[in-house]
């Protein structure tokens, strides 16, 4: 079946430093792959997309590319804040007869140290 | 921006009584789901729905727990006879489209404690 392998956290970097957060996945089919940031308290916002393979999905100086050929869409970002601290997940998505059922990884806890 | 609103934001329960969760999906969307996270765990499927009817759903979504939508703005979760294992946090999302490729907007969820 459909699944996220993430990398396990939790993970703390200095501001400005450079991050990775790796997430691979297993499908049956062609999924989108997401990216979706939980700030403490908070729910799960959509953070990046990418919809087909070599898409990169970016946004507030993250970004993320589809590889097909090595199944994965890792997170990176050149230079975090500690705005940036939070839990990041991984999620792929693939039709199902009416809707789309999300598959999550375990998600990566983010500290960003002043 | 419009956004999926969840209440109550946490609801404390006694093991065996019933509970429901109420969302308030963006109005404009059609397709409804309810996803369970417990504590350090992943965020897990547990049922979508559409056209008023349940369309998918998980190992999970036993007949301890049933939806409804019953009425234009709300889509409620049922928790019958509750467990200490029920306890987490269940958030819900909607989406405007069925299609494979587009997000599901989610609410801030409701943190569940079965005492």
């Amino acid at each position: 079946g459909d699944s996220v392998t993430q990398m396990e956290g939790p993970v703390t970097l200095s501001e400005e430093a450079f991050l990775t957060i790796n997430c691979t996945y297993t499908a049956t089919g062609y999924p989108s792959l997401f990216w979706y940031v939980q700030y403490p308290g908070e729910g799960l916002q959509l953070l990046l997309k990418a919809t087909k393979a070599d898409d990169k999905g970016s946004n507030k100086g993250f970004e993320a590319t589809y590889r097909k050929e090595t199944t994965s869409f890792h997170l990176e970002k050149g230079s975090v804040q500690v705005s940036d601290s939070a839990v990041y997940f991984c999620a792929l998505s693939e039709n199902i007869r009416t809707g789309n059922q999300f598959y999550f990884g375990t998600g990566t806890s983010l500290t960003v140290i002043p | 921006e419009p956004e999926v609103t969840q209440t109550p934001s946490h609801q404390v329960t006694q093991m065996g009584q019933e509970v429901i969760l109420r969302c308030v999906p963006i109005s404009n969307h059609l397709y409804f789901y309810w996803y369970r996270q417990i504590l350090g765990q992943k965020v897990e499927f547990l049922v979508s729905f559409y056209n008023n009817e349940i369309s998918e759903k998980s190992e999970i979504f036993d007949d301890q727990f049933s939806v409804e939508r019953p009425d234009g703005s709300n889509f409620t979760l049922k928790i019958r006879s509750t467990k200490l294992e029920d306890s987490a946090m269940y958030f819900c999302a909607s989406s405007g489209q069925g299609a494979w490729n587009q997000p599901q907007h989610f609410g801030d969820g409701t943190r569940l404690s079965i005492l």
